[in-house]
């Protein structure tokens, strides 16, 4: 079975652009979450989604956006990329909701450098 | 807002020695537990978890880890580590709280083992 896939695996992109970065959860998985890792630090929530609906929110400004589809693929998307974006990007899908009883599985991430 | 704390920042060890590294978290309720390991260039993979019952959580690759409620603690240990087992662990906290499945990483420990 395949496991969460993203898209792209690197990429750059300059200060102001606009970034699109995409994730395929395991077949049967209804949840995506999406996850910031800067470099030495631990991964920090961005979003959950379920069902399409937006389901939590980290700390996180307004330039970060995101969407589930109906197959529960998801796209999360950044606004006037700033310097301090440059991280690994990294999507996490699981059965269910909720954390109790599940186990949540991580992408390799998508490495973006903003120059 | 919860928060995670890994007081190891870098470990090296020498193979066969045992290992223990430090979780601590801030969270009054109740939580569900998970580390993570992340091998160079892979990515996040689930060592274990707890959820509820036995304090004390046998996970993949002879690892474990132990749960003390009244320290806000989960430890990760290994009795005899290998020169495989140099990676990054993360230790991560979810509430349990049937809000959702947003993990709190620490900012996690770089083990280096020696041959």
């Amino acid at each position: 079975d395949a496991g969460v896939t993203q898209s792209p695996t690197h990429l750059i992109k300059t200060r102001g652009q606009h970034v699109t970065l995409r994730c395929s959860p395991i077949s049967g998985h209804k949840s995506v979450s999406w996850y910031q890792q800067v470099l030495g630090q631990g991964p920090q929530f961005i979003f959950q989604y379920y069902e399409k609906e937006e389901r939590g929110r980290g700390n996180f400004p307004d330039r970060f956006s995101a969407r589930q589809f109906p197959n529960y693929s998801s796209e999360l998307n950044v606004n006037a990329l700033l310097l301090g974006d440059s991280a690994l990007y990294l999507c996490a899908s699981s059965p269910m909701r909720t954390a109790s009883g599940n186990t949540i599985y991580f992408g390799e991430g998508s490495w973006l450098t903003v120059v | 807002a919860q928060s995670v704390s890994q007081h190891n920042h870098h470990v090296i060890l020498s193979e066969a020695a045992s290992l223990e590294l430090g979780c601590n978290y801030s969270y009054g309720g109740t939580v569900n537990l998970f580390w993570y390991v992340q091998y160079p260039g892979q990515h996040l993979q689930l060592l274990l978890k707890y959820f509820s019952g036995d304090p004390l959580v046998k996970g993949i690759k002879g690892f474990e880890a132990e749960f003390i409620k009244s320290k806000f603690s989960f430890n990760l240990r290994k009795p005899s580590v290998q020169w495989s087992d140099t990676a990054e662990y993360f230790c991560a906290v979810n509430p349990n709280n049937n809000a959702g499945n947003m993990l709190t990483f620490g900012g996690g420990t770089r083990l280096m083992v020696k041959p």
